[in-house]
């Protein structure tokens, strides 16, 4: 059974740092696309980042700022998010992406990012 | 830059009803998009990838079709665990892989 399980999330200032984990079990880690997607509080969905072997991409609204990555011998796909702003504020979904495409197939529970003062 | 452009932003049904929803690229995708349902405090489901392959587990009543940049989501006869929010999302490697700004669908 595919589980992704995000942790990390909480209160930051502005300008503030915060690192989110997902920890992935129930599938070959190494084989699948993984992503970050976030939905701010009453609004839709928004790609951030996704991760395809050493490949990396951003969504512009973080480039410079966010940094994806991932541990193979855990299991776990980070993602590093400095100089936070308000509008980072979020839910923080780690998704499983296909073996080529960055569509989502399993996604954890979501962690909580707020930005505030 | 590319922009996915959904339809209706609220759509309101009975049990038992078709509905369809539309999503439009703002240039070509080719296949490139995929749906997903999302209920409220949960995370979304894929329903759809590649325009109109349905996920395993995903109902019969559902289907996707399209291609380039018009896409559509039926559902053939409404159950009571469809009324939710529908978003597209566009993955082609050429453009951000961005979603749709969703569909609410509620009970009429």
């Amino acid at each position: 059974e595919v589980k992704l399980l995000e942790s990390g999330g909480g209160l930051v200032q502005p300008g503030g740092s915060l690192r989110l984990s997902c920890a992935a079990s129930g599938f070959t880690f190494t084989a699948y696309f993984m992503g970050w997607v976030r939905q701010a509080p009453g609004k839709g969905l928004e790609w951030v980042s996704g991760i395809s072997g050493s490949a990396t991409e951003y969504a512009d609204a973080v480039k410079g700022r966010f940094t994806i990555s991932r541990d193979e011998s855990k299991n776990t796909l980070y993602l590093q998010m400095n100089s936070l702003r308000a509008e980072d504020t979020a839910v923080y979904y780690c998704a499983k992406g296909s073996v080529r495409r960055f569509y989502f197939d399993y996604w954890g529970q979501g962690a909580l990012v707020t930005v505030s003062s | 830059d590319i922009q996915m452009t959904q339809s209706p932003s609220t759509l309101s049904a009975s049990l038992g009803d078709r509905v369809t929803i539309t999503c439009r690229a703002s240039q070509s995708i080719s296949s490139y998009l995929a749906w997903y349902q999302q209920k409220p405090g949960t995370a979304p489901k894929l329903l759809i990838y590649k325009a109109s392959n349905l996920e395993g587990g995903v109902p019969s009543r559902f289907s996707g079709a399209g291609s380039g940049t018009e896409f559509t989501l039926t559902i053939s006869s409404l159950q009571p665990d469809d009324f939710a929010t529908y978003y597209c999302q566009q993955y082609n490697p050429s453009f951000p892989y961005i979603f749709g700004q969703g569909t609410k669908l509620d009970v009429k």
